[in-house]
Order: structure tokens, then sequence, then C-alpha cells
């Protein structure tokens, strides 16, 4: 089974440029989350899919940041502009539960992509 | 705000012993909870997960679950040096089931 695939690993960006990740979740897997991580911390959400619909998306600072996830399969995460702030490692996660199924599914995380903002 | 509570360490343990790693959670509908590794520039995987109270065993790795103390822990019994990585506790909410991490427990397995 292929696992969760993320591109890019690394970008390098200066400040107020935009930004773009992609996540292809593992095949069947209907629940698609997005998390950001920073050093020394635990990852936090930014925004969780089930299917083609964002259910949580409290967390994502909607000012800069937009995802989608069209067809319900793979998604894609937006930045414009960047800022200092911003930098930090990008994870996407699936899972293969929907609703209150996805209660006892475990997470697969991609490779993640660490994100430089300058 | 539900929070999931670790000490971040680092908790330095000699090769051989039991490294005990610890968390406590404030949601008291969570019915899941789940202990993921992390190694140093990589991404978190999945090594135990336990759903009713008491001791669930894998090979090397005990989960424990109290859920009056809101407390779960994870021991590692004959820890090796491949073990040193960050431990993150998850635990998915009662209500919205987003699994919210902690900030993870360092290890550091020494020969």
């Amino acid at each position: 089974e292929a696992g969760v695939v993320q591109s890019p690993r690394y970008k390098i960006i200066e400040k107020k440029q935009p930004v773009a990740f992609w996540c292809n979740p593992i095949s069947g897997h209907n629940t698609l989350y997005w998390y950001r991580q920073n050093l020394g911390q635990g990852p936090e959400l930014l925004i969780r899919y089930e299917n083609e619909e964002a259910v949580d998306d409290s967390q994502l600072p909607k000012d800069r940041f937009s995802a989608e996830r069209l067809k319900g399969v793979d998604s894609t995460l937006k930045i414009q502009p960047a800022e200092l702030g911003d930098s930090a490692v990008y994870l996407c996660a699936s899972s293969l539960g929907v609703g209150a199924s996805s209660y006892n599914s475990p997470l697969h995380f991609g490779n993640g992509t660490r994100l430089t903002v300058t | 705000q539900k929070e999931v509570e670790q000490n971040s360490g680092p908790l330095s343990v000699p090769e051989g012993a039991i490294a005990s790693l610890n968390c406590t959670y404030s949601d008291r509908g969570s019915q899941s909870f789940f202990w993921y590794r992390q190694y140093s520039g990589k991404s978190p995987e999945l090594i135990m997960s336990i759903y009713s109270n008491g001791d669930k065993e894998d090979g090397r790795f005990t989960a424990q679950l109290n859920k009056a103390s809101q407390y779960v822990s994870l021991l590692i019994r004959d820890s090796q040096p491949s073990d040193s990585a960050t431990y993150l506790c998850a635990v998915p909410s009662g209500g919205s089931y987003i699994p919210t991490f902690g900030r993870g427990t360092s290890l550091i397995v020494h020969p």
C-alpha cells in the first residue's frame, strides 16, 4: 500500500510570496488532515476534510491560508502571502474512517513539507 | 480548548531500562488514545492505540489507560538506542473526533 505522498519536501520563500503544498492520501482514505508542526511542538490541526467537504477549518487562518480537496482525493494547501511566522513543517495525514468511525482510525502521515520563510 | 499534556523531557534512560512516558487529557468524552513516535526530521508514525481501561501490550510496548484519572501512559521495556525519538500522545475529542496532539516527550536511550 502506497503511503501518503506530499510535495515538495522543502520550500524556501521570501515573505509575502505565495506557496502551495500538495498531498495525495492513501487510496480509500476518506478523511484528510492538514497539520502544522512548529519545532518542539506537537502537530496542530489546520483543516480536516471528509471526502471533499471541509468539516473543521476553525484553526485555519483564512485571511492568508486556503485549502481545497477536489474530487475528494488529493488536496492542496496554499498560503498567500507568507509571513515569517509561517515557517514550520506542514503535515498531511489521512485516515480510513469518516465521522464517528474516524474516532478509532489512526492517522497516517506523509513526509511533510518543511517551509522556511525568509 | 481540549488539551493534551505531556512532559517535554528529555527523558534519559540507559539501554535495557524501562522508559515510562505519560500523558494527561482534559476531554472526559474521549474514548480513543494513540501513541505516535517521531524521529528527528521525520513524520509521526503510529505505534500503539488503546480504547479500554487497563493495559495493552505489543512487543516491548505497553499502553496503559485510566479514564477516571484521564491519564494514558506508554511503557517501553528493554529500551534500545533506536527508541530515541519524540513520543506524541494523540487524543480525539469526544465531540469532533479530531485528534489533538500533545507537545511530545523526547526520549534518549543511552548505551
